[in-house]
């Protein structure tokens, strides 16, 4: 059974600093790894999908990257802004589903 | 492009009562989920239909969460009786026929969710 976990599971930065938050798998039968952001009351946006055959995506400030040997994701924040704050969640695309991690809550700080 | 449609947003209920929520995929896409996401966890699968047809329901509780998606479209989630543990947000997503957009490269676009609160 896939599980995945995320640490840590609250940041807080100040604003301007790169930030870098960690996804573990413990199943590296995986077709891809996806970041999400989930605002307060809100869904999920999906931010990057890396399949399982490449190293990294990027788009715009963020940067992931995925060691499918290894079983680890790493979302790397460039120059982060308070409009950053937010819940990033990471899933891992198995067979038939996505499973996801608990999440790490990221804030900001002006 | 309309995204993933849900409603209600919020429902109260009493325990032992019932409740639906219903959920308008975007158009064209073949899959839809329905998820169950407690507060501070991640979002656990419910069920996952292909067009008409149940591909997942493994963690779904039978004995009283039901869900149809009529037509393949429009789905409803129902629960009864509900139980103070089903307090939680459900969310509907979809994404594309896997076997079109490739197991690799599909991604899955959440709706807004219904938060449910049972006392």
């Amino acid at each position: 059974k896939q599980e995945v976990t995320q640490i840590p599971a609250a940041l807080s930065v100040p604003e301007g600093e790169n930030l870098v938050l960690n996804c573990s798998f413990t199943d590296s039968a995986i077709y891809n790894l996806q970041w999400f952001r989930q605002d307060p009351g809100k869904g999920l946006t999906s931010l990057l999908l890396i399949q399982s055959s490449q190293r990294e995506q990027t788009s715009g400030r963020l940067n992931a990257s995925l060691d499918k040997s290894s079983g680890r994701s790493t979302l790397y924040i460039a120059a982060s802004q308070p409009g950053d704050s937010a819940t990033y969640l990471c899933a891992v695309r198995g067979n038939e589903k996505l499973t996801f991690g608990t999440g790490t809550r990221l804030t900001i700080i002006p | 492009e309309a995204g993933v449609a849900q409603s209600p947003r919020y429902k109260i209920i009493e325990k032992r009562q019932s409740v639906a929520f219903w959920c308008n995929p975007i158009s064209g896409h073949a899959t839809l989920y329905w998820y169950q996401q407690i507060l501070g966890q991640g979002p656990k699968l419910l069920i996952q239909f292909q067009n008409n047809g149940v591909v997942d329901d493994s963690q779904l509780p039978k004995d009283r969460f039901s869900a149809e998606r009529l037509k393949g479209v429009d789905s409803t989630l129902k629960i009864q009786p509900a139980k103070l543990e089903d307090s939680a947000v459900y969310l509907c997503a979809s994404s594309l026929d896997p076997g079109l957009a490739g197991r690799g490269t599909d991604t899955q676009y959440f709706g807004p969710g219904t938060r449910l609160t049972v006392l």
